[in-house]
């Protein structure tokens, strides 16, 4: 089945660590986002990658990094600067960042709890 | 003002009920506009696009209103299963972009 999966669901963090967060489509999609979402609140945009080996800055960037090596792949790392990482991160795909309809499609989300 | 702008609810409804959302948006350049239902600690997902002449999904209605710039959402004969919280989504361009989302509102379906 055509998917987009996220791993791990939970992800607990310590003081100062860095934590990867994975997001892999098998869609075909070009374009991939990483949004947060705190309770009671939208999505907010962390980056976003149109192509492979390019990515954008979202409204809310520092404290995080992606890579996009692989038009498969778009993780996220929580860097210890980010100071409150507690939310549960979404990852998103569409075929295109570009044109009219721009649908995008969401994994299952990771929710991660800072220790 | 805000981008795109939700009543966060709860609208409260009976079954059978018909309830209809609203969303207002600040960028009259939008282009395209979408309903995305999030179930409780779930992702989002695509509920319908909203297309100028307005269209409809069995018991879901989606408007667009650009003179005003909203959009709404109408549920008609209101389900249990109906129950979560709807995000307004708008593009913004038809260009290199990335969509803006609203809040959401709320909706709670009682027996």
């Amino acid at each position: 089945d055509g998917g987009i999966t996220q791993s791990p669901k939970y992800l607990f963090r310590k003081e100062g660590q860095n934590v990867t967060l994975s997001c892999e489509q098998n869609l075909n999609h070009d374009a991939m986002y990483w949004y947060r979402q705190d309770p009671g609140q939208g999505l907010r945009l962390i980056y976003y990658s149109q192509i492979v080996n390019d990515f954008q800055k979202g409204d809310i960037a520092e404290g995080y990094s992606v890579s996009r090596e692989k038009k498969e792949s778009f993780p996220l790392t929580v860097t210890s600067a980010q100071k409150n990482p507690t939310a549960f991160y979404l990852c998103a795909s569409s075929t295109s960042p570009s044109g009219s309809l721009k649908t995008q499609y969401f994994g299952p989300g990771t929710r991660l709890l800072v220790l | 003002r805000k981008e795109v702008e939700q009543d966060p609810g709860p609208f409260n409804v009976p079954e059978g009920a018909t309830v209809a959302f609203n969303c207002t948006y600040s960028n009259s350049a939008s282009q395209s506009f979408f309903w995305y239902r999030q179930d409780c600690r779930k992702e989002p997902k695509l509920l319908m696009s909203v297309y100028s002449s307005g269209n409809e999904d069995g018991r879901f209605t989606a408007q667009l209103n650009r003179a005003s710039q909203y959009i709404s959402l109408l549920i008609r004969d209101s389900k249990l299963s109906d129950s979560a919280t709807y995000l307004c989504v708008v593009n913004p361009s038809s260009g290199y972009s990335t969509l803006t989302f609203g809040k959401g509102t709320m909706l709670l379906v009682s027996p």
